[in-house]
């Protein structure tokens, strides 16, 4: 059984706060980790598929990073804004399946 | 282009009843998945479709769900007769074939059994 875990759970900042969420994930038999964010009711919008150790990818204000060798991933928002209210998912591929295996979530709450 | 589509919206049943979830996945887009969300859990995977093949169902909880995609299009995902613990969010995506690619994901339906 994969096992992936995130952190915080929840996480309520002010805007124009920076922030950063953790993804463990199990470090053998690695394929890619995928970021998503959900808000509620809407389709989770696919952010990064991340495959090589050291990746650092970026999209506006966020970006994200992979240590495949212990197994994290951070997730980072700059100067956050209310709209980056929503549930942030990252979801582990192990190279001998084909399904994702997701991490429960952070909850993300930027107030005005 | 038009992304995942999924119907309907929102399915609220009674115990024993039958419900029938519809995806229709991004067109050109051979990988099929389904996917739930029990409230509070994370996001599980049911089955995978290659074209009209079941790739992998290892995550269909029991034989009470029934998944097709005939014709390698839009595929239903049955449950019958349904039952409390499956209520939740069923989720769809659909990639286009490589293993590291995205996954698009549909809306979700949101079923309630009663």
């Amino acid at each position: 059984i994969l096992n992936v875990e995130q952190s915080p759970q929840s996480l309520h900042v002010q805007e124009g706060d920076s922030t950063n969420f953790t993804c463990s994930f199990p470090s053998s038999n690695f394929y890619a980790l995928h970021w998503y964010r959900w808000e509620t009711a809407k389709s989770p919008e696919a952010l990064f598929v991340m495959t090589l150790n050291g990746d650092e990818k970026k999209k506006g204000r966020i970006s994200a990073t992979l240590n495949t060798k212990e197994g994290y991933s951070y997730l980072y928002i700059k100067g956050s804004q209310p709209e980056d209210s929503a549930t942030y998912l990252c979801a582990f591929k192990d190279s001998g399946y084909s399904t994702l295996t997701f991490g429960k979530g952070t909850m993300l709450l930027v107030s005005p | 282009e038009a992304g995942v589509t999924q119907f309907p919206s929102h399915s609220v049943i009674e115990k024993g009843q039958t419900v029938t979830l519809r995806c229709d996945p991004i067109s050109g887009h051979d990988n099929l998945y389904w996917y739930r969300r029990v409230m509070g859990k994370e996001i599980k995977f049911l089955l995978h479709f290659v074209k009209e093949s079941k790739q992998d169902e290892s995550g269909m909880p029991n034989n009470r769900f029934l998944a097709e995609r005939t014709g390698g299009t839009y595929s239903t995902l049955k449950v019958q007769p349904a039952e409390l613990e499956d209520s939740g969010v069923y989720f769809c995506a659909s990639s286009q074939g490589f293993p590291q690619e995205t996954q698009y994901f549909g809306p979700g339906t949101r079923l309630l059994v009663l």
